[in-house]
């Protein structure tokens, strides 16, 4: 992930449209990718992840796209609903061996109108 | 599922106190993880644990900081003397490494308010 800034990316969206958040990345040498989705007062929530030997990953109503020539990772929500309203980082391994010591991208605040 | 639990859910003391944070992890995960979030500098590793064992402390912001793993389903964090700007959210965090890995999984934090 980037590095961190106070003012985050925001992206605002109607009920029912697709989203999608983007996301760079610095070091080539990582090989693990990871979405997480944060609520106000609450920890970062798993959403999905993708190793470096794919560039595509589906879950449900999610879909992770992985850039690795340009470095880039993006999460595509389907038919956003107003509890998909939230903080979404992307994070790396930032080329360790640990899938657990990950660097984080400063965040996109999605907001889902009714 | 309980997940990763984390207590107290918020904390506020005074400079200069000593603070101690807790977490339990996910029953069966060997890996366990520190990160502190702070709205100037994000999310940020502090330390973690591979089968109770410290692995990487480097981002340990100083000698004031100081976390251990008795066993397998305890963790503290320690913060003596506290400083304000220590204040921040503290997550712990736990996952399953080596062959079958599993994603990281976070609590849902302790609030620190240092005063």
């Amino acid at each position: 992930g980037e590095s961190v800034g106070l003012h985050l990316p925001t992206l605002s969206v109607q009920e029912g449209d697709n989203s999608i958040i983007n996301c760079a990345y610095s070091n080539s040498a990582s090989d693990y990718f990871i979405w997480y989705k944060q609520e106000s007062g609450k920890g970062p929530q798993f959403i999905i992840d993708i190793r470096s030997n794919m560039d595509k990953r589906q879950g449900q109503r999610v879909t992770v796209l992985l850039n690795k020539t340009v470095k880039h990772l993006s999460l595509q929500i389907a038919a956003t609903q107003p509890g998909d309203s939230a903080v979404y980082f992307c994070a790396d391994n930032a080329g360790g061996t640990s899938y657990g010591k990950l660097t984080f991208g400063q965040g996109t605040i999605l907001t889902v109108h009714p | 599922d309980a997940g990763v639990i984390q207590s107290p859910r918020h904390e506020v003391t005074e400079m200069g106190q000593e603070v101690t944070l807790r977490c339990k992890p996910i029953s069966g995960h060997n890996s366990l993880f520190w990160y502190r979030q702070t709205m100037m500098r994000g999310l940020e590793l502090l330390i973690y644990f591979n089968n109770n064992v410290p692995i990487d402390d480097s981002g340990m912001p100083e000698d004031r900081f100081s976390a251990k793993m008795p066993n397998a389903s305890f963790s503290t964090l320690k913060i003596q003397p506290s400083e304000p700007r220590d204040s921040a959210v503290y997550f712990c965090a736990s996952s399953l490494a080596g062959g079958a890995r599993s994603p990281l999984h976070f609590g849902n934090g302790t609030r620190l308010t240092v005063t």
